[in-house]
């Protein structure tokens, strides 16, 4: 199994742009994790779903945020619009039980 | 809901000898205590965990010991070699939301030569 898979794995943007970031699960995991990590705050659960469906969405900082899961091998997590404090290296992460999450190699995302 | 506490956050041993690392929760009903370990640069991985129903847990030179009681528990790391050196997080899950693991600050783990 290659792994949880993330595109890109980094992304310089300007402020007020639009930033789309993907991600691929492993086969047949039915959680699935989006989140972000800053050396001030530490790693930060966004949002997660279950069998495609968002069960918490509470960790979304602001409505600038949005994630999806059309199906059970794709996500994403779309910032628009994008600003300087969003800089950070977003993970995803899938499990097939909710305990033992494995992560994708990382996003970094840089706002300028 | 849970709370993590991790210590120390920065803990620095000479190669050879032995690294502990705390980690303390506030939810009895917390059943389910994974470490994980990330590297400079790298994704965070899972090197270990341990269930609420055993009290330690051996994989070579790394162990988890888990009391209950205190609520806490504890990564040991034995014969610490440089590639040990990352940085190291503990979790528990949250009982009353389904089950999301609530994760410590992470401890930075130096391993002098």
């Amino acid at each position: 199994d290659a792994g949880v898979i993330q595109s890109p794995r980094h992304e310089v943007t300007e402020m007020g742009q639009e930033v789309t970031l993907r991600c691929k699960p492993i086969s047949g995991h039915d959680y699935l994790f989006w989140y972000r990590q800053t050396m001030m705050r530490g790693l930060e659960l966004l949002i997660y779903f279950n069998n495609n469906v968002p069960i918490d969405d509470s960790g979304m900082p602001e409505d600038r945020f949005s994630a999806k899961m059309p199906n059970a091998s794709f996500s994403t997590l779309k910032i628009q619009p994008s600003e300087p404090r969003d800089s950070a290296v977003y993970f995803c992460a899938s499990s097939l039980r909710v305990y033992e999450q494995y992560f994708g190699p990382g996003t970094r995302l840089t706002v300028t | 809901g849970e709370n993590v506490e991790q210590h120390p956050s920065t803990l620095s041993v000479q190669e050879g000898d032995s690294a502990v690392i705390k980690c303390t929760y506030s939810d009895s009903a917390s059943n389910y205590f994974p470490w994980y370990k990330q590297e400079l640069g790298k994704r965070p991985q899972l090197i270990i965990d341990i269930r609420s129903n055993v009290g330690e847990k051996k994989d070579q030179r790394i162990a988890v010991t888990l009391n209950k009681t205190a609520k806490h528990f504890s990564l040991h790391i034995t014969e610490t070699q440089p590639e040990d050196s990352a940085v190291y997080f503990c979790a528990a899950p949250n009982m009353d939301s389904n089950y999301q693991l609530i994760w410590g600050a992470g401890t930075k783990l130096i391993i002098k030569p």
